[in-house]
């Protein structure tokens, strides 16, 4: 069965970086893109981005792209998001994806357990 | 960029149907998505192309889409369907996905 494996929770200092790995299995990795959303405390999802782990081609929102790196590894399955110079409006609960295509679209059957981040001095 | 609405809450008595309303521009010629989360869980995809269910998800959910609205329906509603609904499509435009601001159904 597909199964998204997230890396537990962690607490950083403004200005700090944060790595979250997102592994998976049941499913060949290289065969589907992975994303990344998040939720900010009371608040709906964000998508943030997406990478191909076929070719580590990866797109991020405009607004965090100077700031977010997503990578993966395909000899483990896993996938990363690095979110640097962190503010405390980055405090979220951050989710990978699996995206399933569909024609000119794509949905998410299959989700991560969700990885807290709280940024605070 | 694509804006996706959707009205902050919808009350409905058990037993009954609740409608919940995803707005987008010309949203009928898009494929549409909902999620259900429930607090403190992940989102669950509870139907896919405007209107099929994902295996597991109940017949009392469906979906219709055309023109400028996308529309959810939960007949029977139980205690249980009280959650978070979020539609989303995909961007053409700008190759990502997009995400309505939710809907928290509430059950009476």
């Amino acid at each position: 069965q597909v199964q998204l494996v997230q890396s537990g929770a962690e607490v950083k200092k403004p200005g700090a970086s944060v790595k979250v790995s997102c592994e998976a299995s049941g499913y060949k990795f290289t065969n589907f893109a992975l994303t990344w959303v998040r939720q900010a405390p009371g608040q709906g999802l964000e998508w943030m981005g997406w990478i191909n782990p076929y070719n580590a081609n990866a797109k991020s929102v405009q607004n965090l792209q100077d700031r977010v790196t997503m990578t993966t590894d395909t000899s483990t399955s896993t996938a990363y998001i690095e979110l640097r110079n962190l503010r405390s409006d980055d405090t979220a609960v951050y989710y990978c994806a699996r995206a399933d295509p569909g024609g000119s679209t794509y949905y998410y059957v299959f989700w991560g357990q969700g990885t807290l981040v709280t940024v605070s001095s | 960029s694509y804006v996706l609405t959707q009205p902050p809450s919808v009350s409905v008595a058990p037993g009954q149907t609740a409608y919940i309303a995803c707005g987008g521009n010309n949203i009928g010629y898009k494929s549409v998505h909902w999620y259900q989360q429930r607090p403190g869980q992940a989102p669950v995809l509870v139907i896919y192309y405007n209107n099929d269910r994902p295996s597991g998800i109940p017949e009392r959910f469906s979906g219709s889409n055309s023109g400028n609205t996308a529309t959810l329906t939960i007949s029977r509603v139980e205690a249980g369907d009280e959650a978070d609904y979020y539609c989303q499509v995909w961007d053409t435009s700008n190759d990502n996905a997009v995400f309505g601001p939710g809907t928290k159904v509430t059950v009476l």
